[in-house]
């Protein structure tokens, strides 16, 4: 079966990091995009960022640009985002998930969610 | 960035019924474009992608429609665990987007 299992998070203060992960199984990631999606109080749901099959694309929304890094371990077949310099807007709940095969966009496997709190 | 309109942004309605919930791209997205559905605490999950193909899995009284800038959202015979968050999201351009949501209550 395929799951995405999401860990990290948690309380930073303004201008700290954070690392998130997302644990694949039930498939090779290096098969497909894989993206973070944020839900955030004041924006709902929101692109962050994504990463191609074999790690040389990668895209982000502006807000984040500079300050967050996707990456992915084939060998360890799990995807991560590296947050720094954390703001109060960024705030939210970071979920990982499967760009669809053939569609790479439209995301078909969603991790679970992880909260991340920003604030002093 | 491409801006996404959902409308209405919340609904009540009773079991049973027709709902359609409309989408509206700023720009021409051709059929690039998805549907999701969320509940509390859960993660979204996908029904619809390339504006009109059902994912697997995904019961047949939904269904998609439109292309270019207008799309519509179509659920036919409401269930109660239809009850949740529906957003739409554009495929066409970085940054992908996503619209507001509409919230319907059973």
């Amino acid at each position: 079966e395929v799951h995405l299992v999401q860990a990290g998070g948690g309380l930073v203060q303004p201008g700290g990091s954070l690392r998130l992960s997302c644990a694949v199984s039930g498939f090779s990631s290096n098969h497909y995009w894989m993206h973070w999606v944020r839900l955030t109080p004041g924006k709902g749901l929101e692109w962050v960022a994504n990463i191609n099959q074999d790690g040389s694309e990668k895209y982000y929304v502006d807000s984040v640009e500079g300050r967050f890094t996707i990456s992915r371990d084939i060998a360890k077949n799990s995807l991560f985002l590296q947050m720094d310099s954390l703001r109060a807007e960024d705030t939210g709940v970071f979920y990982c998930a499967r760009g669809r095969a053939g569609f790479s966009r439209q995301l078909d496997i969603w991790g679970q969610g992880t909260l991340v709190s920003v604030s002093s | 960035d491409i801006q996404m309109t959902q409308s209405p942004s919340s609904v009540s309605a009773s079991v049973g019924v027709r709902l359609s919930i409309t989408c509206q791209a700023s720009r021409d997205i051709d059929n690039w474009l998805a549907w999701y559905h969320q509940t509390p605490g859960k993660a979204p999950k996908l029904l619809i992608f390339a504006a009109s193909n059902l994912q697997h899995g995904v019961p047949s009284r939904f269904s998609g429609s439109g292309s270019g800038t207008h799309f519509t959202l179509t659920i036919s015979g409401l269930q109660t665990e239809d009850s949740g968050t529906y957003f739409c999201q554009q495929a066409h351009s970085f940054p992908l987007t996503f619209g507001g949501g509409t919230t319907v209550e059973i």
